[in-house]
């Protein structure tokens, strides 16, 4: 199974709602990302985790709270957004190198998205 | 700033031309790759080229690398409608931890 899975395929919500995201992924593989992606941009880290700890955090606001269950889930939570956080949300995995870090050498499968529209 | 930049932006050509984007990036790397989104959708891992390696292919993909002037393109040959995609390279600093995506050329391929 080569598949990074997402739920849902859009999600439409207000400021004040709480929401999460929802990632999959089946390959053993134990780093796993959050992306954002607008409109013919390209895609910007938000979150690394590696062995389901988190390892990198691009400073991203705290409207956003990842979390990582397991090895094989990675989930976003959503709370007090904002318009301009509409965006296309991407979540990917790959296999650390063998110090645990992630250099490019670990390619990355992403999982389809999960259209984001905040009103 | 982006570690990657891309060009063209946007690319449009006929079915069966050649397609060539060309990637730059600032900082030595370990190795760069690529990626195609289709519109709306996820990124999906084309090929990966090493700093010690200067080209490379994968069926009608060729990529090359030039590490003196930090540049590298990617060449589609005999193109199809189905390639029409956004294409993006992506490397990570040599020491860094992430990866970075370029800004992304368009590719638009009239049948």
């Amino acid at each position: 199974d080569t598949e990074v899975t997402q739920t849902p395929k859009h999600l439409v919500m207000g400021m004040t709602n709480k929401k999460s995201l929802k990632c999959e992924q089946h390959m053993g593989h134990r780093a796993m990302y959050w992306y954002k992606q607008k409109a013919k941009k390209p895609p910007e880290l938000m979150f690394v985790y590696s062995y389901e700890k988190l390892s990198i955090n691009e400073s991203v606001p705290s409207r956003f709270s990842p979390e990582c269950p397991n090895s094989s889930l990675l989930n976003l939570h959503l709370h007090a957004l904002q318009p301009e956080d509409s965006a296309l949300y991407l979540c990917a995995s790959s296999q650390p190198g063998l110090a645990g870090g992630h250099t490019s050498t670990d390619t990355q499968y992403f999982g389809p998205g999960t259209r984001l529209t905040v009103l | 700033s982006q570690q990657g930049e891309e060009d063209p932006q946007a690319l449009s050509i006929q079915e069966g031309e050649n397609a060539t984007m060309n990637c730059s990036y600032k900082t030595s790397i370990n190795n760069l790759q690529w990626y195609r989104q289709n519109s709306g959708r996820g990124l999906v891992h084309l090929i990966l080229i090493r700093s010690n390696e200067r080209e490379k292919h994968s069926g009608r993909l060729r990529v090359t690398l030039d590490t003196s002037k930090k540049s590298s393109s990617l060449l589609i040959t005999a193109s199809r409608a189905a390639d029409t995609a956004s294409y993006f390279c992506a490397t990570a600093p040599t020491g860094g931890f992430k990866t970075i995506f370029g800004a992304g050329t368009r590719l638009f391929v009239k049948a």
